[in-house]
């Protein structure tokens, strides 16, 4: 597609659900990132992915997070049993490899009630 | 490791006036520096890039320039518009880091 994409925009979701967070990268892009932008937080890095394998999971803020990406392109946040404190806004961003240059996403706001 | 510090907001201008965002890093290497830009309601955009010392990136009347000795990329308009009101963030990637690291964010208002 002509950019990076993500699902839902808006979510809102009660306390204890489960939540999955959809990201279609730009076409060819290998590389796929996710980050989380808390209010008075900033971007705070939380996954990244070199095709389909996330040598990094460190910066998951719990066991409660997981990410999965299938065929190298469409991405996967699920976030189980959410939290008030998960309330942010999700970015996807893709490059065209690792360490070029990152497009985000719109993001998926989540508020978690 | 790596960290960027960009001076707190909000920068409150006027229409027509000079902008200046400091932005100062710690890399280890030799990193890619980048504006950010955050529209209301908008994702994030890149706005300007520079990848080697010296180096001056430039966009929409924005410029920064990479410098290498006082590790900084400060982030300069000669007359901000209302338009550009918005978040700006400062970061950078280094060949041996897969992510971007951002600064917390710079809001600026511009008003008419």
């Amino acid at each position: 597609g002509a950019g990076v994409s993500q699902s839902p925009s808006n979510k809102v979701t009660e306390k204890g659900k489960d939540v999955e967070l959809r990201c279609d990268p730009i076409s060819g892009h290998t590389a796929l990132y996710w980050y989380r932008q808390s209010l008075g937080q900033g971007l705070e890095f939380l996954i990244y992915f070199q095709g389909n394998s996330a040598p990094d999971k460190s910066g998951l803020p719990s066991d409660r997070f997981s990410a999965e990406r299938t065929g190298g392109s469409v991405s996967t946040l699920t976030i189980q049993r959410t939290q008030q404190e998960d309330s942010a806004v999700y970015l996807c961003a893709s490059s065209e490899t690792l360490n070029t240059e990152a497009f985000f996403g719109q993001g998926t706001r989540l508020t978690v009630v | 490791g790596n960290s960027v510090t960009q001076m707190e907001g909000p920068v409150t201008l006027s229409e027509e006036a000079f902008l200046t965002i400091n932005c100062t890093y710690t890399a280890t290497g030799y990193p890619s520096l980048f504006w950010y830009v955050q529209y209301p309601g908008e994702g994030l955009q890149l706005l300007l890039k520079a990848t080697k010392a010296d180096d001056k990136g430039s966009n929409k009347g924005f410029e920064a320039t990479y410098r290498k000795e006082t590790t900084s990329f400060h982030l300069e308009k000669g007359s901000v518009q209302v338009s550009d009101s918005a978040v700006y963030f400062c970061a950078l990637t280094n060949s041996g880091y897969s992510t971007l690291t951002f600064g917390k964010g710079t809001m600026l208002l511009v008003s008419p």
